[in-house]
């Protein structure tokens, strides 16, 4: 069985900018997570997914960051205009309709602003 | 304060013990987890106890659970150098979607 795919592995960007990171979870996963990970602390969720509508987005800093799952597997996660603070990893999980408290982490996006 | 707290680093030797130890403040955790992370890769599910137990026994991995002081251990026995990584604590609670709360992770490193 495939893992959590994310893609890129790593970006460097200028604050200011944007970016983009995509995930695909297992297959037949419905409920897709991304979480944010800085250097030395815990993941902290930002945004859940069940199939293609948001479940939980309660620490999603909404004027800067969105995400979309519009089809019920694929997911992206944008950051539009990125700060110095954005700087870390974003991780991607997924888990299955039946069993939410086994979760698949990918091997997420590091992300540098400069 | 943090709402899962572990110690930041364990150093042990090739073969010994390993015994990470994690408390937890809501009354309510329903799971509680043991991920690893190790250099660049995402997390991965070691284990978890459903907060009606006490301890759950997984191959090398023993998790033991006091919920009247919410202090949750995980023993790693005969240690590897193939087992040094990061591993985080985490709960959910009851009523919630499981989605775990995380602790700031125990950097375990196994010297020969």
């Amino acid at each position: 069985e495939a893992g959590v795919a994310q893609s890129p592995r790593y970006k460097i960007i200028e604050k200011r900018q944007s970016v983009a990171f995509w995930c695909n979870p297992i297959s037949g996963h419905a409920t897709l997570y991304w979480y944010q990970q800085i250097l030395g602390q815990g993941p902290k969720l930002l945004i859940q997914f069940q199939n293609n509508g948001v479940v939980d987005d309660s620490q999603l800093p909404k004027d800067r960051f969105s995400a979309e799952r519009l089809k019920g597997v694929d997911s992206t996660l944008k950051i539009q205009p990125a700060k110095l603070e954005d700087s870390a990893v974003y991780l991607c999980a997924s888990s299955s309709r039946g069993i939410s408290y086994e979760q698949y982490f990918g091997p997420g996006t590091r992300l540098t602003v400069t | 304060g943090e709402d899962v707290e572990q110690s930041l680093f364990l150093s042990v030797r090739e073969g010994d013990s390993s015994v990470i130890n994690c408390t937890y403040t809501d009354s309510s955790s329903t799971y509680l987890y043991w991920y690893k992370q190790e250099p660049g890769a995402g997390l991965q599910l070691l284990t978890y106890i459903f907060s009606n137990m006490d301890m759950k026994q997984d191959q090398r991995l023993t998790v033991l659970l006091n919920k009247k002081d919410k202090h949750l251990s995980l023993r790693i026995a005969d240690t590897q150098t193939g087992d040094s990584a990061i591993y985080f604590c985490a709960e959910s609670i009851t009523g919630g979607s499981y989605i775990p709360t995380f602790g700031r992770g125990t950097s375990l490193i196994v010297h020969p």
